[in-house]
């Protein structure tokens, strides 16, 4: 059964704290996805990794690092925490097909609050 | 500017009823369109792809459409159940590879009553 894992499922920090947010896939997908998902609006990509220490920017890198030692795992963290990053935090994962349409298989979801 | 709008953002309908939503897009080039099932609290599943001009598909009580000159997708839910009652995400793909970049809608709420 594929599956994408998020850890913790639910967070709540304080402003200026520190957050590290971990994702897992167990089908040895190359690529993996960091998003956010904010009410009234389409989910924006925050980083995506394309293989292990291979990671580029998204859409909204700002204020966000990324960290994929494994291929399995990828880590989002968040230094100093805003609370404009109150969100709920998806991950996903895909193969890299060779032409057809991508499919992306994401996690449950992360929601984080920064008071 | 958003380059994926979905409509209606809302949509009520009793257990039973037909419904059909709507996704227009500006996204270039649109490589695919692929909805998205999302429960309350839980990730996003795939519940259909469209790949070519005027392609038509179907999965069960889902089926959808796309008109690639338009820029248009619709999804039609037949005979809708409880469990239906979910945010449905249209998103467009601008490459088939995970080089090309996923453009999201915001998402239709739809609420199935009984």
């Amino acid at each position: 059964d594929m599956k994408v894992t998020q850890m913790p499922r639910y967070l709540i920090k304080r402003m200026g704290e520190n957050v590290l947010l971990e994702c897992g896939q167990d089908m040895s997908h190359e690529t993996m996805y960091w998003y956010r998902q904010d009410p009234g609006l389409g989910l924006q990509l925050i980083y995506i990794s394309y293989d292990v220490d291979s990671n580029s920017e998204g859409d909204i890198p700002k204020g966000y690092r990324v960290s994929r030692k494994k291929r399995e795992h990828f880590s989002l963290i968040l230094d100093s925490a805003k609370t404009n990053q109150t969100s709920v935090y998806f991950c996903a994962s895909s193969l890299s097909p060779g032409g057809g349409a991508l499919e992306q298989y994401f996690g449950p979801g992360t929601r984080l609050t920064v008071l | 500017k958003t380059q994926v709008e979905q409509s209606p953002q809302s949509l009520v309908v009793r257990q039973g009823e037909n419904c059909v939503l709507q996704c227009n897009y500006s996204v270039t080039p649109d490589n695919h369109l692929r909805w998205f099932k999302q429960d309350t609290g839980k990730g996003l599943v795939s519940l259909t792809v469209l790949v070519h001009e005027n392609d038509k598909t179907s999965n069960g009580r889902y089926s959808a459409t796309l008109d690639k000159d338009a820029k248009h997708s619709t999804l039609h839910i037949t005979a809708t159940l409880l469990d239906d009652t979910a945010t449905y995400i249209c998103v467009v793909g601008d490459r088939g590879s995970a080089l090309g970049r996923l453009h999201f809608g915001a998402g239709t709420q739809l609420i199935v009553i009984p």
